[in-house]
């Protein structure tokens, strides 16, 4: 069963607007939460992470949402610039060793 | 700077061969981790390593062995590879373990025909 969903495979925008990533998780008992960000024939790196007490986190053009009554949280890259285009992977933990990983969106920015 | 090193970053095998994926991390990390990719799917926690000398299961272990060899290196083994087995393998680092940032290698991807 996959705990982690990210519903969307693929998402389009233009270089300057907003890019909105979403993900969804079941279990409650998640209490962080991580974006990771992947170039082709490269390994993921970390993007931001947020944990459960708080509701939001920064980073430059990067901000984390987390809505824990809708066990769901979106990534949101403003302005989105063409080197920003890879795949997205939304990850959470329970417990120590224990990441469960999304599946991915593909996030295109079109210059 | 090196970071997560992985060996080979390609292999074919045949059904029923053995093989073995080689990591190393220069980080000075405690633990280390083995995930893999395939599509619709994301990254599944094959075994991790929490400290040197230990090991546990995570999501899908059938199929693998692992060895902590010491505090650098995890390598992962198929000792029987199938065809279920083809995916893009992932090793991982981390100087917390589970809830923090994983420092990834490039990834070794295997073909079991």
């Amino acid at each position: 069963d996959q705990q982690v969903k990210q519903n969307s495979p693929s998402l389009s925008v233009q270089e300057g607007r907003i890019s909105i990533l979403n993900c969804d998780y079941t279990n409650s008992m998640f209490d962080y939460f991580l974006w990771y960000k992947k170039y082709p024939a490269e390994g993921p790196t970390f993007l931001i992470s947020i944990s459960s007490i708080k509701d939001k986190n920064e980073d430059g053009r990067f901000t984390v949402f987390l809505n824990k009554s809708a066990k769901h949280l979106s990534l949101h890259i403003v302005p989105s610039q063409p080197g920003d285009s890879a795949v997205y992977f939304c990850a959470a933990s329970a417990s120590v060793n224990d990441m469960r990983f999304g599946a991915g969106t593909r996030l295109t920015v079109k210059p | 700077n090196a970071g997560v090193t992985q060996t080979p970053k390609f292999q074919v095998l045949k059904t029923g061969q053995s093989m073995t994926l080689q990591c190393a991390q220069d980080m000075n990390h405690n633990s280390m981790y083995w995930y893999r990719q395939d599509p619709g799917m994301g990254l599944r926690l094959i075994y991790y390593s929490a400290s040197e000398g230990t090991t546990d299961k995570g999501e899908v272990p059938n199929g693998y062995n692992v060895s902590r060899l010491n505090k650098r290196e995890f390598s992962l083994r198929l000792e029987s590879a199938a065809p279920s087995q083809t995916s893009v393998y992932f090793c991982a680092s981390s100087p917390q373990g589970g809830t923090g940032e994983l420092f990834f290698g490039e990834g070794s991807r295997l073909t079991v025909l």
